[in-house]
């Protein structure tokens, strides 16, 4: 069975430009969640679908990240435009719809704003 | 918001040495779960505690739930090499809608 694949792997951009980060989860799994680590601190969350319902977005640092999930199947997140502070790996991570359940993440998209 | 706090930050032992990691929270936690985070890598689900007392073992890894759900450690054996990474305790937010991170503790080992 293929795990949450995340696409593109390592980004570099520059301030000011887009990027769309793309998560495909778990195939059967409801849920879905956008994690975003920062060098050396904590995996931060940003937020949660279920199917295609954004379920908790509190985590969402401001306006220029907009998530989507059009269809419940795969999610987007773009960053535009994209501010130093934006690098770090972003997680998406994907689970069966019971409640309780474990997450599994993906592989991570790397970006570097310079 | 919910915070699940972690330490040490930063663990370096010799090889063979005993590593241990702990995480507190002020408020009841339903579960909690343990990723391990490789260098490079992203976090890999270890196991999930839900009852109160709760010890679960795998091979040199012992995790445990506190009696009253608020705390919970991860403690390594005889360390390897093969240990390092960054331990991530987390448990679901009061509204079961997000897993809330700790901020991690990086074990190195050094041989």
């Amino acid at each position: 069975e293929a795990g949450v694949t995340q696409f593109p792997s390592h980004s570099v951009i520059e301030k000011g430009q887009t990027v769309t980060l793309r998560c495909d989860p778990i195939s059967g799994h409801d849920n879905l969640y956008w994690y975003r680590r920062v060098m050396g601190k904590e995996i931060k969350f940003l937020l949660h679908f279920v199917k295609e319902s954004k379920q908790d977005e509190s985590g969402m640092p401001n306006n220029r990240f907009l998530a989507e999930r059009t269809g419940g199947t795969y999610s987007t997140l773009k960053v535009q435009p994209a501010e130093l502070e934006d690098s770090g790996v972003y997680f998406c991570a994907s689970s069966p719809p019971q409640p309780g359940n474990t997450i599994y993440f993906g592989e991570g998209s790397w970006l570097t704003v310079v | 918001g919910q915070q699940v706090m972690q330490i040490p930050q930063y663990q370096h032992v010799q090889e063979g040495e005993d590593f241990t990691t702990y995480c507190n929270s002020s408020t009841t936690l339903s579960n909690i779960q343990w990723y391990k985070q490789r260098p490079g890598g992203h976090p890999v689900f270890l196991i999930q505690l839900v009852k109160s007392g709760e010890v679960k073992k795998q091979k040199r890894l012992t995790f445990q739930f506190g009696e009253a759900k608020k705390n919970s450690s991860l403690h390594i054996t005889a360390t390897q090499t093969t240990d390092v990474g960054t331990y991530f305790c987390a448990s679901p937010n009061q509204a079961g809608t997000a897993l809330i991170f700790g901020k991690g503790t990086t074990l190195s080992v050094s041989s």
